[in-house]
């Protein structure tokens, strides 16, 4: 158990709607990332936020935005979805050098 | 543009044997690397990491090497163990630290018994 947690662990919807993906990180840690893992891909990084700032942004779609709260949890909200957004995303928290992942949310839009 | 790469996509090994694991990157900048194992239905899981100002690191059973020169690094385990079957993903950071890694796709080790 990493001590990060991420809610749903499964999540099906339909294409043009919204969702909201949860995660809480290690007792801590003031970074939070998320990562977005499709079909026989690696992990893509999305976005960073550190402390409640956004600190590094990644390959993430305008459709996608996310925010940390000052209770440091995280929340990423995914918007119009659309086939090709089914993946597994995962939450990350470090507070140094290394990166602590959660179990993942699974996404299915059908 | 795939700047890390992890061109075996699946490994099998017999128990006691070594495995090893292998990775490319192309950009220059990249000075610190790690290596992650994950099982079906977790997390990626930290492993072991390399700075840019080694060329070796080891942990246990676990050894990672890096040439810079050649862009390329790998990672030992000795001995393969039937636990060790996961997918191992090596991940790469420019940042001196592990903020913005950037992942490779993933190798699939399988140990015999």
């Amino acid at each position: 158990d990493s001590g990060v947690t991420q809610t749903p662990k499964h999540l099906i919807t339909a294409t043009g709607q919204r969702v909201t993906l949860r995660c809480s990180p290690r007792s801590g840690d003031l970074s939070v990332y998320w990562y977005q893992q499709s079909l026989d891909q690696g992990l893509q990084f999305l976005i960073q936020y550190y402390n409640g700032e956004e600190r590094a942004k990644g390959n993430i779609l305008e459709r996608f935005s996310a925010q940390q709260f000052p209770d440091l949890h995280s929340e990423l909200n995914l918007s119009s979805l659309e086939l090709g957004d089914s993946a597994l995303y995962f939450c990350a928290s470090s507070v140094e050098e290394e990166q602590f992942f959660g179990p993942g949310t699974r996404l299915t839009v059908l | 543009d795939q700047q890390v790469k992890q061109n075996s996509p699946s490994l099998s090994v017999q128990e006691g044997r070594i495995s090893i694991l292998n990775c490319d990157y192309t950009n220059s900048m990249f000075d610190y690397f790690l290596w992650y194992k994950k099982y079906p239905a977790e997390g990626p899981t930290f492993l072991i990491s390399i700075s840019s100002i080694k060329d070796k690191n080891e942990d246990g059973r676990f050894t990672v090497f890096l040439n810079k020169s050649a862009k390329h690094l790998s990672l030992h385990i000795v001995p393969s163990q039937p636990g060790d079957s996961a997918v191992y993903f090596c991940a790469a950071s420019p940042q001196g630290g592990s903020e913005k890694l950037v992942f490779g796709k993933g190798t699939k080790l399988t140990v015999n018994p």
